[in-house]
């Protein structure tokens, strides 16, 4: 399953929002209704850590100005008020099979 | 809380294998699938494969299947990824990452949290 992320950079002033998008080449929604998809962040010479799993869902300790929606193919994430911690990489991912593909990766700079 | 801690850089010669481990603590650990990404110097990150310790049988990804071989160890609940002949574009950043998911909503493979810290390997003659 090819992922394919956009924009690949994004430079956004801190208290603005900010939003990227994710497609993938098939569908991510099983018959479960549970959607294989998930947001990493990788911060600067961090590894990735979760913000969202099953499509849509905050991980603990995520803040709430992130935000997931999408089904099926395309998926969006969401920054409400973009702050100065939220800079590096973001990453989806597709466990719906193997082998298991990541986006290409999303830059948010700040401005 | 969960955590993964990985083994110390490495550096090898093209040709030669190399074995990263990653040892987890702070919580349950047969049940739960360990997984292995990496990432070269700059670029993205690329699934190796996995295996849930309990059943010990891994899954690798296409592009590392005749070269990777990835064991579980029980009795230290320590996950080893072994990379066999090597070649320069295999310098790259391993992690491991675990799969938290239980329950009967779970698929075989969900989300990855925790993740190591990283294991730089350098292939250099």
């Amino acid at each position: 399953i090819v992922m394919t992320q956009s924009p690949l950079s994004l430079s956004v002033t801190p208290g603005e929002p900010a939003s990227i998008s994710c497609t993938s080449s098939q569908s991510l929604l099983l018959s479960t209704g549970y959607t294989y998809l998930s947001w990493y962040l990788q911060k600067p010479g961090q590894s990735p850590q979760l913000l969202i799993y099953f499509g849509s869902n905050r991980a603990s300790g995520v803040p709430d100005r992130f935000s997931a929606s999408g089904s099926g193919t395309d998926f969006t994430l969401k920054i409400s008020r973009v702050e100065a911690e939220d800079l590096g990489v973001y990453y989806c991912m597709q466990t719906l099979q193997t082998p298991i593909t990541f986006g290409q990766g999303t830059r948010l700079e700040l401005k | 809380q969960v955590q993964l801690m990985q083994s110390g850089a490495e550096m090898k010669k093209p040709g030669s294998s190399v074995r990263v481990s990653c040892k987890s603590s702070g919580g349950a650990f047969n049940s739960y699938t360990i997984n292995w990404v990496r990432q070269a110097p700059g670029q993205g990150l690329e699934w190796m494969g996995a295996i849930m310790p309990i059943l010990g049988r891994p899954t690798y990804g296409p592009m590392f299947e005749d070269r990777v071989s990835i064991t579980a160890d029980t009795s230290t609940s320590t996950v080893y990824m072994e990379l066999s002949r090597l070649k320069s574009e295999d310098t790259a950043l391993y992690f491991c990452a675990r799969d938290p998911c239980s329950g009967n909503h779970c698929g075989l493979y969900n989300w990855f949290d925790p993740w190591g810290q990283g294991t730089l390997v350098t292939v250099s003659s």
